[in-house]
């Protein structure tokens, strides 16, 4: 129940290419759905984030649309740069509770 | 703002050994958050605080492991005694109460059990 899938698990993509991450979640009590980026030695820092009655959210290059009645939303990076190689969490957050996914490993080759 | 500071950076121990793990929180925020990262488990949430009350500390994985919050500006993450399983990045993050899904992370301390 408390459970966020995430595919792929990596990812590599040519710089100018659009990479695209999915997730998959149980419960139906979240109410907010961020990204998190995480550098190398750094802790995760928010991207970008969609609440469910919302479809998509565009921020430059960083997109998420989000598919309610699924229970699935995705991020797609255009124009990806190798600056964006660093590993991807999707989160569902219930209150102050979140729950991450798996993470998935980016890798935009130059 | 400097951010979430943690400290240490790096923590080398041996198994059964008392281990303190310590964050500053970004002044004003008043939730804080440990959390810990493995390759096999990912992201776990440990403990969070509320205005330095332990609101949900189902995360804490056993009775070796224990958090304080003696005031806004302070916690620690005790493992008493550590063992290898232990072994894992710990993170500390704060935000403010009216959005927690905004977390702040500090940069983590690396701990390795021997």
């Amino acid at each position: 129940q408390q459970q966020v899938k995430q595919s792929p698990q990596s990812l590599i993509v040519q710089k100018g290419g659009i990479s695209i991450i999915n997730c998959a979640y149980e419960n139906t009590a979240f109410d907010y759905f961020p990204w998190y980026q995480q550098f190398p030695g750094k802790g995760p820092a928010l991207l970008i984030a969609i609440r469910p009655d919302v479809s998509e959210k565009k921020e430059g290059r960083f997109t998420i649309s989000f598919n309610k009645s699924a229970k699935q939303f995705s991020l797609h990076i255009m124009d990806s740069q190798p600056g964006d190689s660093a590993t991807y969490f999707c989160v569902g957050t219930s209150g102050s509770r979140l729950t991450f996914g798996e993470g998935t490993q980016l890798t935009v080759n130059p | 703002d400097a951010g979430v500071i943690q400290s240490p950076r790096h923590e080398v121990t041996e198994m059964g050994q008392e281990v303190t793990l310590r964050c500053k929180p970004i002044s004003g925020h008043n939730s804080l958050f440990w959390y810990r990262q493995t390759m096999m488990r990912g992201l776990e949430l440990l403990i969070y605080f509320n205005n330095n009350v332990p609101i949900d500390d189902s995360g804490m994985p056993e009775d070796r492991f224990s958090a304080k919050m003696p005031n806004a500006s302070f916690s620690t993450l005790k493992i008493q005694p550590s063992e290898p399983r232990d072994s894992a990045v710990y993170f500390c993050a704060s935000s403010l109460a009216f959005s927690p899904e905004k977390l702040f992370f500090g940069s983590g301390t690396q701990l390795s059990v021997l």
